[in-house]
């Protein structure tokens, strides 16, 4: 089953400009985690912010959790070329964090030159 | 660090046919994943393993489906007997701990059933 909901399913921005990528998850979780995933290729562990955590940052990414609304973002600033990829929030749920990760359908990014 | 290694990248078998994908985890990992990913369903989790034990296969579709974790660097996922509906790419990912901690992932394995 799906737990967490990336919004948009697609973006397309010009390089250099920042791109903002949304989840919504449903159970009380651990952590969130976000991935990348370039295609034909196997996904990227990006960043892991916990839930009592309200802001990461790990070079151009940053990432905001607010658990009273479930929700996330990811932001890269400054984007590249190399940026253009598919980006996936995945939750751990509480209760052990033995469940493995859920993942959502993902965020298509595309960087246009 | 070689990351997660998956055998093969590419497979295409006849309906009927047992299919058989591998995977070496990371070196001290003790955790142990297989993902399906398909564009309908995204990624599901299929099994998962902890110190080569299996915890939860609760995402394993059907009877068909087994897999196994002899020792800490090697686990198996076959289909038997697979179905075109099979068709998808299936990943496997190890972690350094049991929960709390980014998985690394293998490059995948693209299953074809015809």
């Amino acid at each position: 089953s799906q737990q967490g909901e990336e919004d948009p399913q697609a973006l397309s921005i010009q390089e250099g400009e920042n791109a903002t990528m949304n989840c919504s998850y449903k159970t009380s979780i651990n952590n969130l985690q976000w991935y990348r995933q370039n295609s034909g290729r196997g996904l990227v562990h990006l960043i892991l912010i916990r839930s009592n955590e309200r802001e990461k940052h790990s070079g151009r990414l940053r990432v905001t959790l607010d658990t009273s609304k479930k929700s996330s973002s990811l932001l890269i600033t400054a984007s590249r070329a190399a940026d253009t990829a598919s980006y996936f929030c995945a939750t751990e749920d509480s209760g052990g964090g033995a469940d493995g990760l859920t993942f959502g359908k993902g965020t298509h990014l595309i960087i246009q030159p | 660090d070689a990351g997660v290694i998956q055998s093969p990248r590419h497979e295409v078998t006849e309906m009927g046919q047992e299919v058989t994908l591998r995977c070496k985890p990371i070196s001290g990992h003790n955790s142990l994943f297989w993902y399906r990913q398909t564009m309908m369903r995204g990624l599901e989790l299929l099994i998962y393993f902890n110190n080569n034990v299996p915890i939860d296969d609760s995402g394993m579709p059907e009877d068909r489906f087994s897999a196994k974790m002899p020792n800490a660097s090697f686990s198996t996922l076959k289909i038997q007997p697979s179905e075109p509906r099979d068709s998808a790419v299936y990943f496997c990912a190890s972690s350094s701990r049991t929960g709390g901690y980014g998985y690394t992932f293998g490059s995948g394995t693209r299953l074809t059933v015809v």
